[in-house]
């Protein structure tokens, strides 16, 4: 059973400053998803990694796979309140495979 | 504007009501699902429609059913609803169950079963 988990689980963080998230899934896979949602909202795609090495860049965010360790992150540079959301990774593996999301972490930036 | 349209947005239940989701993609993709949303639990997957005319299970399918009406189309019924099916759902919709763009998500809809 694939299993896709997110740490931390929640992060508080000064505008203005850099962190990390990290997505961990348990089995072989060459795709991975990130998806920000807004309170109250819906899930909005942000990035698509399809092979090792993917790197994605958006803003303030990047995401990276690194498919042998079964890691993803998203780095976040120079937080701004407006990155305040829940952001979830999720992963599929094969080819009638479906997507298994992680509880998500959910990003606090303060002034 | 193109996307994945669920209706209602917001649905109080008592507790053995029977109710229906509705979910419409105007995108022509080929595969469709409904998750639930709780939280700390992140989404799980109820069902799935790969194609046109298959449903499958996914990960938490009791209490629930599905029908595929036709390719735009992918409803969600709670036959006899209880207070573990408050949540939120989501439909969303992708060109093929491995997709190179992700899945596109409706708006959701607020469950509460009392």
């Amino acid at each position: 059973e694939l299993k896709v988990e997110q740490n931390p689980l929640f992060l508080s963080m000064q505008e203005g400053k850099n962190y990390t998230i990290y997505c961990n899934y348990s089995t072989t896979s060459d795709r991975l998803y990130w998806y920000r949602q807004d309170p109250g909202k819906s899930l909005e795609s942000l990035f698509v990694l399809l092979s090792n090495g993917a790197v994605k860049q958006e803003g303030r965010l990047m995401a990276s796979l690194d498919t042998k360790a079964r890691l993803s992150t998203l780095h976040i540079t120079a937080a701004v309140h407006d990155l305040s959301a829940t952001y979830f990774c999720a992963v599929n593996t094969g080819t009638a495979s479906k997507l298994t999301f992680g509880t998500g972490t959910r990003l606090q930036v303060t002034l | 504007n193109a996307g994945v349209t669920q209706t209602p947005k917001f649905q109080v239940l008592k507790t053995g009501q029977s109710m229906t989701l509705q979910c419409a993609q105007d995108m022509n993709h080929n595969s469709m699902y409904w998750y639930r949303q709780d939280p700390g639990m992140g989404l799980r997957l109820i069902y799935y429609s790969a194609s046109e005319g298959t449903t499958d299970k996914g990960e938490v399918p009791n209490g629930y059913n599905v029908s595929r009406l036709n390719k735009r189309e992918f409803s969600l019924r709670l036959e006899s609803a209880a207070p573990s099916q408050t949540s939120v759902y989501f439909c969303a919709s992708s060109e093929a169950l491995v997709s190179r763009y992700g899945y596109t998500f409706g708006s959701g809809t607020r469950l509460t079963v009392v």
